[in-house]
């Protein structure tokens, strides 16, 4: 099983609203990623992390904060969003530790937000 | 840094002849390469990978790929396309996302697949 899930699939959210986009794969992968996608463009990536810490952070504004509660699930907790940050959110896993060449990431299908 | 160039940000073929999806890639060493597929609203789907094994890499769904050295290239390909291949296609190199960072994965700008009856 191939699988990482992620809810919700849509999200609506005022500039003052707090929301969180969880993630959660059964693969027994220790690396987690969110990567921030804009229309007709490629994945940016956001947050890495490995064997539950977070290695890598590319410069993602505060209002952004994430949470890997445990080896399975990550989250991203929203807070002040504005409305460029209306993006897809996905989610991908790999099994190592995220520092290894040519390992693959697994993608999650993605939440599709909007900030007004 | 290892970074990869899509050549065509759009192409259009007809169903049931072959698809050529061209990706250069520009690296110091050998490099970890993949192409990964997203159809509409969805997530993106590895179709296949290639890591210093055999040069033609085999995927999913009948797509396949080779990577020439000579020519710094990992063209997807396809003998017979589907109206369900229509997605954007990314190509993908594996990198150093820091000094002291592990890999992460560097994306094209994609290629547009639009496949018309």
């Amino acid at each position: 099983d191939t699988e990482v899930t992620q809810t919700p699939k849509h999200l609506v959210m005022g500039m003052t609203n707090k929301k969180s986009l969880k993630c959660e794969q059964h693969m027994g992968h220790r690396a987690m990623y969110w990567y921030k996608q804009k229309a007709k463009k490629p994945p940016e990536l956001m947050f890495v992390y490995s064997y539950e810490k977070l290695s890598i952070n590319e410069s993602v504004p505060s209002r952004f904060s994430p949470e890997c509660p445990n080896s399975s699930l990550l989250n991203l907790h929203l807070h002040a969003l504005q409305p460029e940050d209306s993006a897809l959110y996905l989610c991908a896993s790999s099994q190592d530790s995220g520092g290894v060449r040519g390992e693959t990431q697994y993608f999650g299908p993605g939440t599709r937000l909007l900030v007004l | 840094a290892q970074s990869v160039t899509q050549l065509d940000s759009h192409v259009s073929v007809s169903e049931g002849t072959p698809v050529l999806l061209r990706c250069n890639y520009s690296s110091s060493y050998s490099p970890s390469l993949f192409w990964y597929v997203q159809h509409p609203n969805k997530g993106l789907q590895l179709l296949l990978k290639y890591t210093s094994a055999a040069t033609l890499v085999k995927g999913i769904n009948g797509f396949e790929a080779e990577f020439k050295k000579s020519e710094t290239s990992f063209h997807l390909t396809k003998p017979s396309a589907h109206m369900s291949d229509a997605a954007e296609y990314f190509c993908v190199v594996s990198d150093r996302a820091g000094l002291n960072s592990g890999y992460a994965l560097n994306f094209g700008k994609g290629t547009s697949l639009l496949v018309t009856p």
